[in-house]
């Protein structure tokens, strides 16, 4: 059974870093890409980014290009999320997805999600 | 402001059917597959429909998906109050220099 477990989340202040973890587990992490969507309070999910099973290709949402860092460990079967420069607008709860695709070269779609956890931006 | 359009809500009784409509655009729905993601309450999306029409393994097949052109459906027949939720419909688009996935703004299902 798919596992999803996101950590890391918390309270930081306008302009502070924060980096997310999720770890993986019931399926073969290092053939999957995996990707972070985000939801802010009383909105809709937004996708973040994806980074490709073997962390050679990766994608940004133009909103966090040049702030935000994807990554993964395929030996400790974890994904992971560094956040720079962060904004009032960052706040949300983030989920860390799985990407259908075995081995896909591009992103496909997220077939399980963590529980995700929240990242409040605040002074 | 969402990519995709989606009603806010929608809602019938008990048994009922429901349809959910998503409008886009040529740079996504109209060349790209539709996913379609169901919210309960308090808990994370999950995936409903993907490749427009598929069901992944678990979900009911009152839970159907269709698209034409740059619009898809979901439609929910027998309705049961456990169906209360967000529901989003999402694809890929390419208008932009870079690729990025969109979500519609998501509609409230309501049983009466």
């Amino acid at each position: 059974q798919v596992h999803l477990v996101e950590s890391g989340g918390g309270v930081v202040q306008p302009g502070g870093s924060l980096r997310l973890s999720c770890a993986a587990s019931g399926f073969t992490f290092s053939s999957f890409g995996m990707h972070w969507v985000r939801q802010a309070p009383g909105k809709g999910p937004q996708w973040v980014t994806f980074i490709r099973f073997d962390g050679n290709n990766k994608f940004y949402a133009d909103s966090v290009k040049g702030r935000f860092t994807i990554s993964r460990d395929n030996s400790k079967n974890t994904l992971y999320l560094q956040m720079n420069s962060l904004r009032a607008e960052d706040t949300a709860v983030y989920y860390c997805t799985k990407d259908r695709a075995v081995q896909g070269a591009i992103p496909y779609y997220f077939d399980y999600w963590g529980q995700g956890a929240l990242v409040t931006v605040s002074s | 402001q969402s990519v995709l359009t989606q009603p806010p809500s929608v809602s019938a009784a008990p048994g009922q059917k429901v349809t959910i409509s998503c409008s886009g655009s040529s740079s996504n729905i109209g060349n790209n597959y539709v996913s379609w993601y169901q919210q309960l309450p308090g808990t994370a999306p999950k995936l409903l429909i993907y490749e427009n029409n598929k069901r992944p393994s678990g979900i009911p097949d009152r839970f159907s998906g269709s698209k034409s052109g740059t619009s898809a459906t979901l439609g929910i027949t027998g309705l049961q109050t456990g169906d209360e939720a967000d529901y989003y419909c999402g694809a890929w688009d390419s208008s932009l220099s870079a690729l990025s996935y969109v979500f519609g703004n998501g509609t409230k299902v309501t049983v009466l």
